[in-house]
C-alpha cells in the first residue's frame, strides 16, 4: 500500500511569490492534515480536512490555504511568500478525523524562500 | 489547551545502552498520546500510540512506552540502543475535540558507538 505522497519536494521561492504544494494520502484514507516544521518553532499545526471540508485550522495568517477534492486529494497554498516560510511541510493521512486515529505522515516539501 | 513537554533536546547513549526518552503531557481530558521518529530528511514514523487500551505500548523497533496518568508522562523506553535508532524523536498529544496533534519540541538521540 502506498504511503502519503507529497509533490514536489524540494522546491525554492522568492519573496512576495505563491506555492502550492500537494498531497495524495493513503488509499482509503478520508481525512487529510498538514503540519509546517521549522528549527524555531518545531511542528505546528496547520489545518485539517475531511470530506472536503475544512476541520479544524491552527494558528497561522489567512496566506495559507488549503482545500480538499473529492478523492480526498489535497493541496495547500500560500501566498505572498515571506522569507519566515521557508520550511518542511508535512502532510498526514488518517482513515477517519477525530483524536486516536492513527496519522501516517508523507515525507514533506521543503520549501526555500529567497 | 493540550501539551507536551519533552525533557532533553538531545540524549546520547551507548550502543546496547537503555534508551529512555521523556515526554509529560498536560490535559484537562483524557489524552491520546503518540511517539513519531524522524529520520534526516524524511518525514514522521509513528512508533506507537496510547488510546487508553493499555497502559504499556510496544511499538516498532523495539521500542515502548508506559502511561501513568499520575505523573502525567508517557516516556519512551528501548531496552538496548542501535546504531539505527540515532533520529529525532517526537512525542505528540490530541484530545477528543481538538484532534490535531500538537508536538514536542523533540529530542535528537545520538548513538555512541
Amino acid at each position: 500500500k502506498a504511503g502519503v505522497t507529497q509533490t514536489p519536494r524540494y522546491l525554492i521561492k522568492t519573496r512576495g511569490q505563491q506555492v502550492t504544494l500537494s498531497c495524495s494520502p493513503i488509499s482509503g484514507h478520508r481525512s487529510v492534515s498538514w503540519y509546517q516544521q521549522t528549527p524555531g518553532q518545531g511542528l505546528q499545526f496547520l489545518f485539517e480536512y475531511f470530506s472536503e471540508t475544512q476541520r479544524n485550522k491552527g494558528n497561522f495568517p489567512g496566506r495559507f490555504s488549503g482545500r480538499q477534492f473529492s478523492n480526498s486529494r489535497s493541496e495547500m497554498n500560500v501566498s505572498t511568500l515571506e522569507l519566515g516560510d521557508s520550511a518542511l511541510y508535512l502532510c498526514a493521512s488518517s482513515l477517519y478525523s477525530g483524536a486516536g486515529n492513527t496519522i501516517y505522515f508523507g515525507e514533506g516539501s521543503w520549501l526555500t524562500v529567497v | 489547551a493540550q501539551s507536551v513537554t519533552q525533557l532533553g533536546s538531545h540524549v546520547s547513549v551507548s550502543e546496547g545502552a537503555l534508551v529512555l526518552l521523556r515526554c509529560n503531557y498536560s490535559s484537562s481530558v483524557p489524552p491520546y498520546l503518540f511517539w513519531y521518529v524522524q529520520y534526516p530528511n524524511q518525514g514522521l514514523q509513528l512508533l506507537l500510540k496510547y488510546t487508553s487500551a493499555a497502559t504499556l505500548v510496544k511499538g516498532i523497533n523495539g521500542f515502548e512506552a508506559e502511561f501513568k496518568k499520575s505523573e502525567t508522562s508517557f516516556h519512551l523506553t528501548k531496552p538496548s540502543a542501535h546504531m539505527s535508532d540515532a533520529a529525532e524523536y517526537f512525542c505528540a498529544v490530541s484530545v477528543f475535540g481538538n484532534e490535531k496533534l500538537t508536538f514536542g519540541t523533540g529530542t535528537r538521540l545520538t548513538i555512541i558507538p
